[in-house]
């Protein structure tokens, strides 16, 4: 069954590095997410993107944040600054097509120390 | 704006036993409504979706839940635990405030089985 892949796993990274959390959707979704979860919290929206375009960002979702698909496969999301409350889960998912019927699929997720 | 309240974050159930898990939500538009499971280090898998169909939904792994507009609940049920259903399970929300398609999380309840 084909899978949202995410890496790495884990990263650790200090306080105002740049770090790229990397997805691979499902081959033929149109639609990719990044969602975050810090510990103990809500799974949080951040972005959605649609054609090589965010479609819906979030108000956590600021300059400091940006979100690429580089090539036919790849959807990655940079932190360009990373801040303490930056660390987190973060999770990828894709879509068919847009609509809420539509199932999200969703990786296993990278968590991202900042210290 | 919507959101979604489970009402417990933390059930305990023996194995052979029912499992409830609650939720409510809050929407202005008709939502769908989605229950999600996570493994441990496992990404989120969807067990379940109602999206104006059939009130009560069957989802995978003997899971059910039923959709009551009266009172904008959606509560997860299973007849028989079983010790693999042990895992975080969260309810959510998503759709059409304004055409997103975002998913938007309710706080998650992590269920213990034991035998």
């Amino acid at each position: 069954e084909p899978e949202v892949t995410q890496t790495p796993s884990h990263q650790v990274t200090q306080m105002g590095q740049e770090v790229i959390l990397r997805c691979v959707p499902i081959s033929n979704h149109l639609y990719f997410y990044w969602y975050r979860q810090i510990l103990g919290q809500k799974v949080e929206f951040l972005v959605s993107f649609y054609n090589n375009e965010i479609s819906e960002k979030s108000e956590i979702f600021d300059d400091q944040f940006s979100v690429e698909r580089p090539d036919g496969s790849n959807f990655t999301l940079k932190i360009r600054s990373t801040k303490l409350e930056d660390s987190a889960m973060y999770f990828c998912a894709s879509i068919l097509e847009a609509g809420t019927f539509y199932e999200q699929y969703f990786g296993p997720g990278t968590r991202l120390t900042v210290t | 704006a919507q959101s979604v309240t489970q009402l417990d974050s933390h059930v305990s159930v023996s194995e052979g036993t029912p499992v409830l898990l609650r939720c409510n939500y809050s929407s202005s538009y008709s939502p769908s409504l989605f229950w999600y499971v996570q493994h441990p280090n496992k990404g989120l898998q969807l067990l379940l979706k109602y999206t104006s169909a059939a009130t009560l939904v069957k989802g995978i792994n003997g899971f059910e839940a039923e959709f009551k507009k009266s009172e904008t609940s959606f509560h997860l049920t299973k007849p028989s635990a079983h010790m693999s259903d042990a895992a975080e399970y969260f309810c959510v929300v998503s759709g059409l405030e304004g055409g997103s398609e975002k998913l938007v999380f309710g706080k998650g309840t992590k269920l213990t089985v034991n035998p």
